[in-house]
């Protein structure tokens, strides 16, 4: 069965850094999410994308944040200069349609730790 | 704007009892879905159940079950005969109208653990 993979499955980096998550979309699908959920919180939409930019993008997604779908497989979310409450489990997830109903795939998530 | 409740931040139940999982949203729109999620301890969102707004009918799939009613804004989830494997953390999510990618809103989650 076709899945959407990330990597990698645990980043640390030093705060300042700039970090690059990737995912892997599963292939027919055209829009795609990214996700985040500080531990023990709940999960918060960051920005979706589709035909190459971007649908909507929640209040978190700041000029710190950008997402690029640099080739026909990959997706990306940069954090330009990471903060310590950049903290958090990132998921990457896919859909084949955009509308309300279409069933959202999600990754295994990106660990990213900043210290 | 829309948003999802779960009041229940934690239940714990012990196994081959029944567990109901309240979900309450809020949106302006008529048209929206609604969506359960299971997070087991290893981390990954795993779906559940999605239901548009225009099908109240309640459906039993296995040892799950579901109870939508427009009235109360309710959506809530039901587990019967428990099992330990069950033990995750429950999302319900809402999302509404939207044809270039549609944001889902999660609420807090519900963390399930069933003892042996």
């Amino acid at each position: 069965e076709p899945e959407v993979t990330q990597t990698p499955s645990h980043q640390v980096t030093q705060m300042g850094q700039e970090v690059i998550l990737r995912c892997v979309p599963i292939s027919n699908h055209l829009y795609f999410y990214w996700y985040r959920q500080i531990l023990g919180q709940k999960v918060e939409f960051l920005v979706s994308f589709y035909n190459n930019e971007i649908s909507e993008k929640s209040e978190i997604f700041d000029d710190q944040f950008s997402v690029e779908r640099p080739d026909g497989s990959n997706f990306t979310l940069k954090i330009r200069s990471t903060k310590l409450e950049d903290s958090a489990m990132y998921f990457c997830a896919s859909s084949e349609g955009g509308g309300t109903g279409n069933e959202q795939f999600f990754g295994p998530g990106t660990r990213l730790t900043v210290l | 704007a829309q948003k999802v409740t779960q009041a229940q931040t934690e239940i714990s139940v012990v196994e081959k009892e029944d567990v109901t999982l309240d979900c309450v949203y809020e949106t302006r729109d008529t048209t929206y879905y609604l969506f359960w999620y299971k997070q087991p301890p290893s981390g990954e969102l795993v779906f559940l159940i999605r239901r548009n707004s225009f099908d109240e009918q309640n459906e039993i799939s296995g040892r799950y079950s579901w109870n939508f009613q427009k009235s109360t804004s309710s959506f809530n989830f039901t587990i019967t005969a428990s099992q330990v494997v069950d033990s995750a953390v429950y999302f319900c999510a809402l999302s509404e109208d939207g044809t270039s990618g549609s944001r889902l809103t999660f609420g807090e989650g519900t963390q399930l653990t069933v003892n042996p």
